[in-house]
């Protein structure tokens, strides 16, 4: 069955970074895409941007460019979303979320990671 | 950037009764990119409808979806307990070609 396994919670401090993993199963990893969707509290869905895993091509949404960093280790399955600079207002659920290519959706979801930023 | 406007934000309806959610787009939207999923508290979000009016794997006929070029609909013909929840539109398209959300409509009994 198809899963996305999502790294733990993470507390940082304003400024630092944190890099959240995703790790898939059930299905050929490098068939689909994975994007990252994040929730802050009480709010609604923001996207931020996506990796093909076919070839590691990224694409990134216009708010998150310069910050965000996304990547892929085929060899464990895993895909990774680094975001740096943090602020409080980056407080927030980060879902990695499955679409096969050209299809628009995402079928799949991961368990969320919350990442706090506090001083 | 097209942004999806959800109405009405919050809808108050009673199990057995019919809900229906809209998603306004502030451009025209090829209908084969518009999605519909369902999020309850704590949990991730669910996709629902896709290609504007395709149930997903395992969704109720209870759920549809319609509509065309700026104006969409979910329909959730008669309400279950277990419905309630916060639904979200999403859309990709637009110059340059980007994924959005709809900011929500919460369903509550």
């Amino acid at each position: 069955q198809v899963q996305l396994v999502q790294s733990g919670a993470e507390v940082k401090k304003p400024g630092a970074s944190v890099k959240v993993s995703c790790k898939a199963s059930g299905y050929t990893f490098t068939t689909y895409y994975i994007h990252w969707v994040r929730q802050a509290p009480g709010q609604g869905l923001e996207y931020m941007g996506m990796i093909n895993l076919s070839d590691g091509g990224t694409n990134y949404a216009q708010k998150f460019q310069g910050r965000v960093t996304m990547t892929s280790d085929t060899s464990t399955n895993t895909v990774y979303m680094e975001l740096s600079s943090l602020r409080s207002e980056d407080t927030a659920v980060y879902y990695c979320a499955r679409e096969a290519p050209a299809t628009c959706y995402f079928d799949f979801w991961g368990q969320g990671t919350l990442v706090t930023v506090s001083s | 950037e097209i942004v999806l406007t959800q109405s009405p934000g919050s809808l108050s309806l009673s199990p057995g009764e019919r809900a229906t959610l809209s998603c306004r787009a502030s451009q025209s939207v090829d209908s084969k990119n518009l999605v519909w999923y369902q999020q309850k508290p704590g949990q991730s979000p669910r996709l629902l409808i896709y290609g504007a009016s395709s149930r997903a794997t395992g969704i109720p006929d209870r759920f549809s979806g319609s509509g065309s070029g700026t104006d969409f609909t979910l329909t959730i013909s008669r309400l279950e307990p277990e419905d309630f929840a916060v639904y979200y539109c999403q859309q990709f398209g637009g110059s340059p070609p980007m994924y959005t959300f709809g900011q929500g409509t919460k369903l509550e009994i």
